[in-house]
């Protein structure tokens, strides 16, 4: 079955500093992958998708990157503040309107 | 513009006990999907709505059910609740549904936070 791996323990740096998040997965040729933002006790927010003909994508401060031969995305935050802290979300197209979800990284940006 | 909202904001139930939760989506998108996250983990997949027609099913138990009305609000119906099935319930709307070639985005509401004691 489809899996997403996304790194487990959070993710702790200074503010200013970029932030890069990773997204692996197995079993699947995603036509799309997709970045979400959720906040505490929030619904996930969108924030950026790629597809598979893609190999970068850039929205302000956000750059994502996606390698379909390492089944691979990188998602960064470049000069990150503390209200970038948050939880990211890797998800993959499942078919219809079916998302994926990996279980997010939580990123701390300390002043 | 309202976004997707959803009612109630929190419930507590028993074991046993059956809950609804309800969804009104953006207007102007027909389709809705239901999501279930547990704390710490990423949301899953249950339902897919599109012009009041189940469009797709997630692996979760009959207990689990949902319909989605003309003015494509939604309903998600859970019976015989479990304690495992405390967990934030999202709902997402989007204009169309998304198929292989297409994506539309969707837009998560806030969610309905269940406790099952």
């Amino acid at each position: 079955s489809q899996k997403i791996e996304q790194n487990s323990e959070a993710l702790n740096i200074q503010e200013g500093k970029t932030a890069t998040l990773t997204c692996n997965y197995t079993n699947y040729s995603p036509a799309y992958l997709q970045w979400y933002r959720q906040d505490p006790g929030r619904g996930p927010v969108f924030l950026l998708l790629i597809r598979e003909n893609e190999k970068e994508k850039r929205k302000e401060r956000l750059k994502v990157t996606f390698d379909t031969t390492l089944k691979q995305s990188l998602f960064h935050i470049t000069a990150s503040q503390p209200a970038d802290s948050a939880t990211y979300l890797c998800a993959l197209e499942g078919g219809y309107n079916k998302l994926i979800f990996g279980a997010g990284t939580r990123l701390a940006v300390h002043p | 513009d309202a976004g997707v909202t959803q009612s109630p904001t929190h419930l507590i139930k028993t074991r046993g006990q059956q809950v609804t939760l309800r969804c009104s989506p953006i207007s102007g998108h027909k389709s809705v999907s239901w999501y279930q996250q547990v704390l710490g983990q990423g949301p899953q997949f249950i339902f897919q709505y599109y012009e009041k027609e189940e469009r797709g099913r997630g692996n979760f138990p009959d207990r689990f059910s949902a319909r989605q009305f003309p003015n494509y609000s939604s309903e998600l119906n859970v019976n015989a609740l479990l304690l495992g099935d405390s967990a934030l319930y999202l709902c997402a709307s989007s204009l169309e549904h998304s198929g292989f070639l297409s994506y539309n985005e969707q837009f998560f509401g806030p969610g309905t936070r269940l406790t099952v004691l």
